[in-house]
């Protein structure tokens, strides 16, 4: 499976945005790029998740590069319930069968 | 709720001893999956089942791991002689298969062995 790249670890103010980069140099042309969070204590959440366009939706967006080796996800106004570790996740869009998650990156928020 | 659900949330055992652990899944997903969490690390895959067919197992899954999904829909997950290295999060998660391109997951269940 396709291997991502993400920061350990990002901080931000709150009610500021926030762009949380993965690199996926591997990726291939049937893999989807999806987009999980895990809250302390918790199993993880799905955020988001995209082919080959930007996507948005009421949690964040999404935005891939031209070359698809690699992804943004940006939270618009960042809250402190939005503290958790991200991952960044390639899922291969032609055998639907599991994801490998890495180590993500934890995001902290400031008040 | 009509999410996955996973019974019982935190399991302290002694080592030596089984455990079993139960996964509820979505109604209707007929893909459901197990994980296994330490601290500080990702999810890593150890087995999936497409309806009761167990389809694939990690490396990670030992002899002492079994799954099961007799009937398609819950799935158990037992560990047999426990080990202090089996303390974890043990996360179950659940996918359709036609459009199935979400994994929703459980709460986990927490296992400490002592």
């Amino acid at each position: 499976d396709a291997k991502t790249t993400q920061p350990n670890s990002m901080e931000s103010n709150e009610e500021e945005p926030v762009h949380l980069p993965c690199n996926h140099s591997t990726i291939s042309g049937t893999d989807y790029i999806h987009w999980y969070r895990q809250l302390p204590s918790q199993g993880p959440e799905y955020v988001i998740h995209g082919l080959t366009s930007n996507v948005n939706n009421r949690m964040a967006s999404l935005a891939i590069a031209e070359d698809r080796k690699s992804s943004t996800l940006i939270l618009h106004r960042a809250t402190l319930r939005d503290a958790a570790v991200y991952y960044c996740i390639l899922r291969d869009g032609g055998n639907f069968n599991k994801f490998y998650f890495g180590s993500g990156t934890k995001l902290n928020v400031k008040p | 709720d009509t999410g996955v659900s996973q019974d019982p949330r935190h399991k302290i055992t002694k080592r030596g001893q089984n455990v079993t652990f139960r996964c509820d899944p979505i109604s209707e997903h007929n893909r459901l999956y197990w994980y296994r969490q330490t601290l500080g690390q990702g999810p890593e895959f150890l087995t999936y089942f497409q309806n009761e067919a167990q389809l694939e197992k990690s490396r990670l899954l030992s002899d002492r791991f079994s799954a099961e999904r007799p009937k398609g829909s819950f799935s158990t997950l037992e560990i047999q002689r426990t080990e202090q290295g089996d303390s974890a999060m043990y996360l179950c998660a659940s996918s359709l298969t036609v459009g199935g391109n979400t994994i929703y997951f459980g709460e986990g269940s927490w296992l400490t062995v002592v």
